[in-house]
């Protein structure tokens, strides 16, 4: 596709349940970032992919955050047992060695 | 560490100019970059400027940066009601994790 596009863009769970985000980079694009904007808040690194190399996942909060990225392209982060402080927008951004990184819409999650 | 500051708030007339203002403490940085989140939207790279550059200009958009303060500035001509957004600052460093640090945004609000 032409931009980052995750999905859903809007998520509404139970507390205690396990979600799945999705994220489709650019086509091409090596890089890969997820991030979580809470309200008012700025934005918060979690992870980073970069071709076949370890992601970076020192931004992740906890044990029940992590990330996969199957064949250098789509991603999906996954949050186990949510609380209600996991309420946030989770952007994901996609970058090549020539360019800046673009980033998708995002996709609301509201843990009730 | 890697912090970014910027100011919460900022309120301008419809066709003055905007100045929004950004500090950085990572003096490895690399590229330094300016986000804008409109309402309900992702965030758009409007410009960026690599770190031995001290000015860049865009059509209305001008971005000073003082290196040995550390210290980013934005700088918006004829500010319009369109450009009402938050407007966010990154950094992205010269060592170890490539991701952007973000600064918590500036909220521009345009008065007509």
């Amino acid at each position: 596709g032409a931009g980052v596009s995750q999905s859903p863009s809007n998520k509404v769970t139970e507390k205690g349940k396990d979600v799945e985000l999705r994220c489709d980079p650019i086509s091409g694009h090596t890089a890969l970032y997820w991030y979580r904007q809470s309200l008012g808040q700025g934005l918060e690194f979690l992870i980073y992919f970069q071709g076949n190399s370890a992601p970076d996942k020192s931004g992740l909060p906890s044990d029940r955050f992590s990330a996969e990225r199957t064949g250098g392209s789509v991603s999906t982060l996954t949050i186990q047992r949510t609380q209600q402080e996991d309420s946030a927008v989770y952007l994901c951004a996609s970058r090549s060695k020539d360019t800046e990184a673009f980033f998708g819409q995002g996709t609301r999650l509201t843990v009730v | 560490g890697e912090d970014v500051e910027q100011s919460l708030f900022l309120s301008v007339r419809e066709g003055d100019s905007s100045v929004i203002n950004c500090t950085y403490t990572d003096s490895s940085s690399t590229y330094l970059y300016w986000y804008k989140q409109e309402p309900g939207a992702g965030l758009q790279l409007l410009t960026y400027i690599f770190s031995n550059m001290d000015m860049k200009q865009d059509q209305r958009l001008t971005v000073l940066l003082n290196k040995k303060d550390k210290h980013l500035s934005l700088r918006i001509a004829d500010t319009q009601t369109g450009d009402s957004a938050i407007y966010f600052c990154a950094q992205r460093g010269g060592t170890g994790r490539r991701a952007l640090t973000f600064g918590s945004g500036t909220r521009l609000q345009v008065q007509p």
